[in-house]
């Protein structure tokens, strides 16, 4: 079965950019799809198909996919941005999530 | 407004059975497939199953593939799971999800009901 990884963990200053990695198997190849969680909160989506925003989620989230890691990167870092994060993908009629990347902003 | 309501967690004897609910609105149940979704305490999300349209076609993780049975209610714009031979391992909060129509991505959650499996 498939399987993405992902760092448990990320820092970023204030204001800063951060990048968040999801690596798989040709993962390029795949559409990936990112959630933020908050604590105590259901996660919601804040990228689709590689780059795509929904409707409400600030620009300074973007996305990129290509080769073995795919990248949800965060413009410049606040303070309400510290969350889980967690990239998925669609593998043979299953839904494959990484284990997530705890983002602290400093 | 979307709106995915969860409900019948609980406080479960190992080996007993669930029932879970996920009352749907703001949008046309029926077009859409939905999911269950869970995350144990401090870990990570993990997908369970998923049903089409009609509830002709379901999807399992063999984590619960013969334990869980996933079914739905288009009249009455509901989402089921039947939970049993529950065990220590399936104390998570449960999520029910919308998913997209080209069956990609969740595009809305619900909150969450919490099972607890303990004796």
């Amino acid at each position: 079965s498939y399987e993405v990884t992902q760092s448990l963990s990320v820092s970023v200053a204030l204001g800063q950019p951060a990048r968040i990695t999801c690596g798989g198997d040709n993962i390029g190849g795949k559409n990936v799809h990112w959630y933020q969680q908050k604590a105590g909160q259901a996660p919601v989506l804040v990228i689709y198909r590689d780059y795509n925003r929904p409707s409400g989620i600030p620009e300074r989230f973007s996305g990129s996919n290509s080769g073995n890691t795919a990248t949800l990167t965060i413009s410049t870092a606040q303070v309400g941005d510290e969350a889980g994060y967690f990239c998925q993908v669609w593998d043979s009629n299953t839904a494959v999530f990484g284990g997530g990347t705890k983002l602290t902003v400093l | 407004q979307v709106q995915l309501v969860e409900s019948g967690g609980g406080l479960v004897k190992p080996g007993g059975s669930l029932r879970l609910s996920c009352a749907a609105s703001g949008f046309t149940f029926s077009d859409y497939y939905v999911s269950w979704i869970r995350q144990a305490p401090g870990k990570g999300l993990e997908w369970l199953s998923y049903i089409s349209r009609s509830g002709s076609s379901t999807y399992y993780a063999d984590s619960v593939k013969g334990r869980f049975t996933i079914s739905r209610d288009n009249a009455k714009n509901s989402l089921f799971l039947q939970m049993s031979s529950l065990s220590a391992e399936d104390t998570a909060v449960y999520y029910c999800a919308r998913v997209d129509t080209a069956i990609e991505y969740f595009d809305s959650w619900g909150q969450g009901t919490l099972v607890t499996v303990s004796s």
